[in-house]
This record gives structure tokens, sequence and C-alpha cells, in this order.
């Protein structure tokens, strides 16, 4: 039973390009949730997609914006980059939109933005 | 808003050590409260939860008491290993939000030395 994966593992861009990130949630799980966690910090939320629509959102710019596929599938797209959006990016995945359900993490994608 | 705040590492302990890490947290609700591990190139996992004013979670010998009067949910364990080794985060969720939506304390680096 796979887990929850994520592609790739680590990209390098330049400031000002655009990036894609995708995530396959772990089976079983309908729900995607993205986070970014700087160096030396906890993660924090960035979206969260059930239905192929975004339902959460956290204090992050519109050039982050994401998607989700009809088989749950999610991608994370970021715009215009800046310095500042050099992270490890995290998926998680769980089982319905709004409840106990615990998130079942990825292990990122370490993006560097140069 | 909710907001997390463990206390700051690193922590280094000799093996078989007593370990306590501190938690706060400030929300307007009744928070869950998770404590999340990270080793090493890995995405985080759910160590223990509580959902409720005095429950305790546990597992692999780590727990956590939910202390509403306190805000707390200090993470203690007997006798640590070096495989314990690894940045521990603390986390709540707002029930009405539910547990896919967590906000992160900035996490605790702990080394265990043989």
């Amino acid at each position: 039973d796979a887990g929850v994966t994520q592609s790739p593992t680590h990209l390098i861009k330049t400031r000002g390009q655009q990036v894609t990130l995708r995530c396959s949630p772990k089976s079983g799980h309908d729900t995607v949730s993205w986070y970014q966690q700087a160096l030396g910090q906890g993660p924090q939320f960035i979206f969260q997609y059930y239905e192929e629509e975004e339902r959460q959102r956290g204090n992050f710019p519109d050039r982050f914006s994401g998607h989700q596929f009809p088989n749950y599938s999610s991608e994370l797209n970021v715009n215009a980059l800046l310095l500042g959006d050099s992270a490890l990016y995290l998926c998680a995945s769980s089982r319905g939109q709004r409840n106990n359900s615990p998130l079942h993490f990825g292990n990122g994608t370490r993006l560097t933005v140069t | 808003g909710d907001s997390v705040t463990q206390m700051e590492g690193p922590v280094t302990l000799s093996e078989e050590a007593f370990l306590t890490i501190n938690c706060t947290y400030t929300a307007t609700g009744y928070p869950s409260l998770f404590w999340y591990v990270q080793y090493p190139g890995e995405g985080l996992q759910l160590l223990l939860k509580a959902t409720k004013a005095d429950d305790k979670g546990s597992n692999k010998g780590f727990e956590a008491t939910y202390r509403k009067e306190t805000t707390s949910f200090h993470l203690e364990k007997g006798s640590v290993q070096v495989s314990d080794s690894a940045v521990y985060f603390c986390a709540l969720s707002d029930q009405a939000q539910g547990a896919q939506k967590l906000v992160f304390g900035q996490g605790t680096r702990l080394t265990i030395n043989p």
C-alpha cells in the first residue's frame, strides 16, 4: 500500500520562473493538503483540495495555486518565484474533508530558488 | 489567530534520559492537539493526539496530556533511545475546520547520544 508520493524530490529554479509540484495521495484518501516548510520552521498550511475544488486556504498569495484531478492526485503551482519561496513543500492526504481523519504526509519536494 | 509555541532546541540527551518538550498553544475554540515527528529526509509522521481536555495521547513510549487550564500539551518519554533522534512538532487543529488544517510550532530538534 503506497503512501503519499511526491515528485520531484528536489528542484532548482530561478527567480521569476514558474514551478509545478505533484502529489499522489495514499490509497483510499480523497483530500489533499499542501504545506510549506521553510528551513528550521514548522510547516505552514497553504491550501486543501477536496472534490477537485480548493476548500480552505492559508495566508499565501495568489501566486500559489493548485489543482486536484479526478483520481485525487494534486498539483501545486507557484508563479513568479521569489527567493523566499525556497522551502520543503509537503503534501498530505486524508479521508474526508473536515473531520478528525489524521493526515499522512509525503517526504516532500525541496525547492531551491536562486 | 491560533498559534503554537514550542521550547527552543536543539535538545541533546543521553540514552535512557527522561525527555520533556514543552508546548503551549493559543486558540479561540477547543482545538485538537497533536505531536508529529520528522526523521531526517522524511515527511511528518503522527506520533500522538488528544482531542479534548484531560485526554492523554500515547504512542511508542511517548505521552502528552491536553491541559486546558494551562493551554499546554507537553511531550514526555521516560527513557529515550538513539532512534528517537528527530525533529518534533506540536500542532493544533480547529475542531470546526478539521484535522486537515494544522497550525504547527517551530519544531524542536532532539539528539540522543549513546
